[in-house]
């Protein structure tokens, strides 16, 4: 059973470019979550969808950044007109059950704007 | 902000010795998490431990749970050059995972 997959697992993109982040989540999760990790800080959440619905948004920039999980494929993180700011790792995360069981976590995507 | 915190920031031992890490957190909790993330990678899941719990174990970890406290600790014995990464503990309330700044543990041989 593979694990929480993400990619690209680097990308490098200039101001003002878009930028899509991938995960596909374990085997029968049903629940992705999004975090971002500055350097030497922990993970801030972002959002929580099940499939075809944002459950909680609180954590996403109101500008600029969107995510999404469709029925069928994987859950997208998008951020357009990329800032320097935005540079940081972008890690997916997903459970069986919502809050009560472990989230498992994909290997990040490292996002780096020019 | 909803940020956890934890302490120490950073944490050097000797090969064998045993670490201790502490977090708080700040809302009321369905469980607390501990992960480990060795540096540029990936969050590695370690133990999870439930608000009616007050210890786990899960070999050489050890997990307690001060709920009246909003604190938890991680107790890593025999500790192991591999075992150098950085510590986060994370709590959980209805959904997201609300995680701390990390505790980076530096295993000397």
């Amino acid at each position: 059973n593979a694990g929480v997959m993400q990619n690209p697992r680097h990308l490098v993109r200039r101001r003002g470019q878009e930028a899509r982040l991938r995960c596909s989540p374990m085997k029968g999760h049903s629940h992705v979550y999004w975090y971002r990790q500055l350097p030497e800080e922990g993970l801030k959440f972002m959002v929580y969808l099940q499939k075809e619905n944002i459950i909680d948004e609180s954590g996403m920039p109101k500008e600029r950044f969107s995510a999404e999980f469709p029925k069928e494929g994987p859950s997208i993180l998008r951020i357009q007109q990329v800032v320097r700011g935005d540079s940081a790792a972008y890690f997916c995360a997903s459970s069986l059950v919502n809050g009560e069981e472990t989230q498992y976590f994909g290997p990040g995507t490292r996002l780096l704007v020019l | 902000s909803q940020q956890g915190e934890e302490d120490p920031q950073a944490l050097s031992i000797q090969e064998g010795e045993n670490a201790t890490m502490n977090c708080s957190y700040k809302t009321s909790i369905n469980n607390l998490q501990w992960y480990r993330q060795n540096s540029g990678r990936g969050l590695v899941h370690l133990i999870l431990i439930r608000s009616n719990e007050r210890e786990k174990h899960s070999g050489r970890l050890r997990v307690t749970l001060d709920t009246s406290k909003k604190s938890s600790s991680l107790l890593i014995t025999a500790s192991r050059a591999a075992d150098t990464a950085s510590y986060f503990c994370a709590s959980q309330g209805a959904q997201k995972l609300v995680f701390g700044q990390g505790t980076r543990l530096t295993i000397n041989p």
